[in-house]
């Protein structure tokens, strides 16, 4: 079975400051990793993507992410945060072994800003 | 605009009434998936179209939903005799055709969902 986890479903951080989203993934191979961001109102958007190389994948808006193989995690991160950064953040994987073409996504961090 | 469009975006409905929303995928998309996000979830996957042909189906998708992509273009997903238990975001996504010989990334382009609400 794959699935992620994201342990924090609320994160606060003052403006400026360094911001991360935690999330931890279980597949059976070698993983796929996506983080999504959506905004009120509006649809999921694609923030990065591990696929394979480079543990530190560098996303949209700033953000970025460490694929950690040994801790099986992929947490989300940006150097100084915006308030407009304030939104709910929602980590993915496909399971590449098995062939699957869906994602499955975690139930989502909530992250606020404060300014 | 190219994105992956959803219509309508809001639905109130009673009870045992039967809704369907419509998806239109970004046009050289080849694959399109349907997902449910109720409140304080992410979404869940419901079910996939590679073109006109249905290769996926979630446990989640009882006999009630059934979805069609009969041109391989936009999709319908249909909700027969609706229960409260079915208010929720319904979303679709859109991804492009694969490279032969490739994996493809799995990255999803989403529309803005459709949220059905069932008295």
């Amino acid at each position: 079975a794959q699935s992620v986890a994201q342990p924090e479903d609320q994160v606060n951080v003052a403006e400026g400051n360094p911001l991360t989203v935690k999330c931890t993934y279980s597949v059976s191979g070698n993983p796929y990793l996506f983080w999504y961001v959506q905004y009120p109102n509006r649809g999921l958007q694609f923030l990065l993507k591990y696929i394979t190389g480079d543990n530190l994948v560098k996303g949209s808006y700033g953000f970025e992410a460490e694929f950690n193989k040994s801790q099986t995690s992929f947490h989300l991160k940006k150097p100084s945060a915006l308030v407009s950064d304030s939104a709910l953040y929602f980590c993915a994987v496909r399971d590449i072994r098995t062939g699957a073409n869906n994602l499955f996504f975690g139930t989502g961090t909530r992250l606020t800003v404060i300014p | 605009d190219t994105g992956v469009s959803q219509d309508p975006r809001h639905k109130i409905t009673k009870r045992g009434q039967n809704v369907t929303f419509r998806c239109d995928p970004i046009s050289e998309h080849n694959r399109l998936y349907w997902y449910r996000q109720t409140l304080g979830q992410g979404p869940e996957f419901l079910t996939y179209f590679q073109n006109e042909a249905q290769l996926e189906k979630s446990r989640l998708l009882s006999d009630r939903f059934s979805a069609e992509r009969p041109k391989g273009s936009f999709s319908t997903l249909e909700i027969q005799r609706t229960e409260q238990g079915d208010s929720a975001m319904y979303l679709c996504a859109s991804s492009p055709k694969i490279p032969t010989g490739g994996a493809g990334t799995g990255e999803l382009f989403f529309g803005e969902g459709s949220r059905l609400t069932v008295l």
